[in-house]
């Protein structure tokens, strides 16, 4: 049972290139989540899926994408990087979402720098 | 939105003495406030929640209290160890299902 699991753990981008980011859970979670964490800023929502099929925005998703493949998979993506999202992205799963209850599991991050 | 303040942004006690962390909130309809801990370099994880039909909660050196009118929650960890050394944040949801954290505090345990 590994959990959440993210891809790659470091990624150096130039400024206008493109990558996707790879989540992936195993504890049958319907809800997962994407949040970026700058220093001082603590953790931002970016993306959310509250089921498979289903997407919203959260409080930043300006400049990302993302993809709820499956219920175990849901991918970043940034279609054209920029130095303001050089930050550490966070991958998280929790069974639902709901305002009553929602432990969420995170992933090891990805450390992205944008240059 | 929810706003959710935290302070202080950092802390320094002596091992064996108590940490206090205080959260404000702004949607008075958020019932459910979570606290996670980062240690350095790793992912967060929960070490703690209270719902909003209790005003306090424990477990073992650490907890939680809430004051529902007040808009605010505090984490206390007494008798701290090294090993709680690390940044500690609350959260709390808005109307959306959306989690807004606090900017996180920073405690350091000295020996």
């Amino acid at each position: 049972n590994a959990g959440v699991t993210q891809t790659p753990k470091f990624q150096v981008l130039k400024t206008g290139q493109s990558m996707t980011l790879q989540c992936a859970q195993d504890m049958n979670h319907n809800s997962m989540y994407w949040y970026r964490q700058d220093p001082g800023m603590g953790l931002r929502l970016i993306y959310y899926s509250a089921s498979e099929g289903t997407t919203d925005k959260g409080e930043v998703p300006n400049g990302y994408n993302v993809s709820r493949l499956n219920k175990r998979e849901f991918s970043l993506r940034l279609e054209s990087a920029a130095p303001s999202q050089t930050s550490v992205y966070f991958c998280a799963s929790s069974e639902e979402v709901s305002r009553f209850y929602n432990e969420q599991f995170f992933g090891p991050g990805t450390r992205l720098t944008v240059l | 939105g929810e706003n959710v303040e935290q302070h202080p942004s950092t802390l320094s006690v002596q091992e064996g003495d108590s940490a206090v962390i205080k959260c404000t909130y702004s949607d008075s309809a958020s019932n459910y406030f979570p606290w996670y801990k980062q240690e350095l370099g790793k992912r967060p994880q929960l070490i703690i929640d209270i719902r909003s039909n209790v005003g306090e909660k424990k477990d073992q050196r650490i907890a939680v209290t809430l004051n529902k009118t007040a808009k605010h929650f505090s984490l206390h960890i007494t008798e701290t160890q090294p090993e709680d050394s690390a940044v500690y944040f609350c959260a709390a949801p808005n109307t959306g299902n959306q989690f807004y954290f606090g900017t996180g505090t920073s405690l350091t345990v000295i020996p």
